[in-house]
């Protein structure tokens, strides 16, 4: 099925850091979502988007609405060790009407405290 | 709690058999959806319900996937046939109402199948 790309994959990183992962996207999205994953859970939304351009902070997340409506990227400042976890992005497609989602591959994020 | 539902937690079968997953979505979502993901994968879409009624079904793999919502609340996902191939965490959302712009899916924690 139809997946966005999304990089990088996996990124191992100190307690501390700042953390950059992006999604790009051969179709048009009027939403772009992303979302964290924890083990045995389900995703859970992080932050959503909803005008091309737009750039949306929550607490230490930053992300932003490409202007092309073809890619997003999520800042995470600061990193803790609670921000482990899978990270994936989600664009709603612009025709249709059922909402359905269409996520990234996930990029996976280790803390070292 | 209030969030979505989903049973079994996990769910062990032999290649072949019948399966039902169950999900209880938020009280009051109307919108109803369920996706797959696979090891190592993001969640693909499989179906979505506004009511009872199947409106999109557009990402079922094929016919041995059926699911229902007969009363547009608590929705079963029906495998017949299983194959090994089907193995992976199935996930249920549900969102307050009909979409004409984003409201937000609320996710359950998932289905793990394993088919051996």
């Amino acid at each position: 099925g139809q997946q966005l790309n999304q990089s990088p994959q996996s990124m191992f990183i100190q307690e501390g850091e700042d953390v950059s992962m992006n999604c790009t996207s051969s179709s048009i999205f009027n939403t772009w979502l992303w979302y964290k994953q924890d083990p045995g859970e389900g995703p859970v939304l992080l932050i959503a988007l909803y005008k091309a351009g737009e750039l949306t902070s929550n607490g230490r997340l930053t992300a932003q609405f490409g202007i092309t409506r073809k890619d997003s990227f999520l800042n995470i400042s600061a990193s803790i060790p609670s921000d482990v976890g899978i990270y994936f992005c989600a664009g709603q497609l612009i025709t249709g009407n059922t909402g359905k989602l269409i996520f990234g591959q996930g990029t996976t994020l280790q803390v070292k405290p | 709690g209030a969030g979505v539902s989903q049973t079994p937690s996990n769910k062990v079968t032999e290649k072949g058999k019948y399966v039902e997953l169950r999900c209880d979505p938020i009280s009051g979502h109307t919108a109803l959806y369920w996706y797959r993901q696979s090891l190592g994968q993001g969640p693909e879409f499989l179906i979505y319900f506004q009511g009872t009624g199947a409106a999109d079904d557009s990402g079922l793999p094929n016919d041995r996937f059926f699911a229902v919502r007969p009363e547009g609340s608590v929705s079963t996902l029906k495998i017949q046939r299983t194959e090994r191939g089907d193995s992976a965490v199935y996930l249920c959302a549900s969102s307050p109402k009909r979409l004409s712009s984003y409201n937000e899916q609320f996710f359950g924690p998932g289905t793990r199948l394993t088919v051996l």
